[in-house]
């Protein structure tokens, strides 16, 4: 059973660097074609792709965001973390992590952690 | 790159069938067979419906059905379900010379 959960900070002060830490269990991100992904969504605003990180350690950006971005994993935990520096109001959003699969589709999403950004 | 764009709500009755657009552009819909589909009950995680415009994930229902035409991608859900209330997401790959993927704005369904 795939399962995934992302786990941080509720709130953070602007200008401060967010951690999320998403913990997997069911796949391994050493298999052959397995990534996982970063995806938020402010409240009442689309879905946005954050970032992505392959099974050979591969790792691609959101173009708007690459520089305040960076994706890691740590393979013996079943981790991945995301790190987003000089966090802002409008950072404020529910962020997910998901596993994507065939044809860069999402097939297993965790529940989503609420990052609100203020003073 | 601007989201996808998708009807803000749809409605229908029990056994009815409705239809979701997600209109994007040449650039990402229009020039890749991969766009999904996601159903999204608030609280909860985010469901894969449909991927590359028109393949169920294994333990989908056929009542969910997925097409493309042009910059426009649809999903169609028949026989309407109570539980079928959610919102709905597509995403498309988006090329660039990079990966990258863009969702649409999301369609609340209401089954009246």
């Amino acid at each position: 059973q795939v399962t995934l959960r992302e786990s941080g900070p509720a709130l953070v002060k602007p200008t401060q660097t967010l951690t999320l830490t998403c913990t997997f269990s069911g796949f391994s991100l050493s298999t052959s074609g397995v990534s996982v992904t970063w995806i938020r969504q402010p409240p009442g605003k689309a879905l946005e792709w954050l970032a992505r990180i392959d099974w050979d350690a591969d790792k691609y950006y959101s173009t708007s965001l690459k520089t305040r971005v960076t994706i890691s994993r740590d393979t013996s935990k079943n981790q991945v973390v995301l790190t987003m520096t000089n966090m802002d109001p409008v950072d404020t959003a529910t962020y997910y992590c998901a596993r994507m699969t065939t044809g860069y589709s999402f097939d297993y999403w965790g529940q989503g952690t609420l990052v609100t950004v203020s003073s | 790159q601007s989201a996808l764009t998708q009807p803000a709500s749809v409605s229908g009755s029990p056994g009815q069938s409705i239809t979701i657009s997600c209109t994007g552009t040449s650039s990402d819909v229009g020039n890749y067979n991969l766009v999904s589909w996601y159903q999204h009950h608030p609280g909860k995680a985010p469901k894969l419906m449909i991927y590359e415009v028109i393949k169920r994930p294994s333990g989908i229902s056929n009542r969910f059905s997925g097409s493309k035409s042009g910059n426009t991608a649809s999903l169609t859900i028949s026989g309407l379900q109570a539980e079928d209330e959610a919102d709905y997401y597509c995403c498309s790959y988006s090329g660039g010379g990079s990966f990258h993927v863009l969702f649409g704005g999301g369609t609340k369904l209401t089954v009246l």
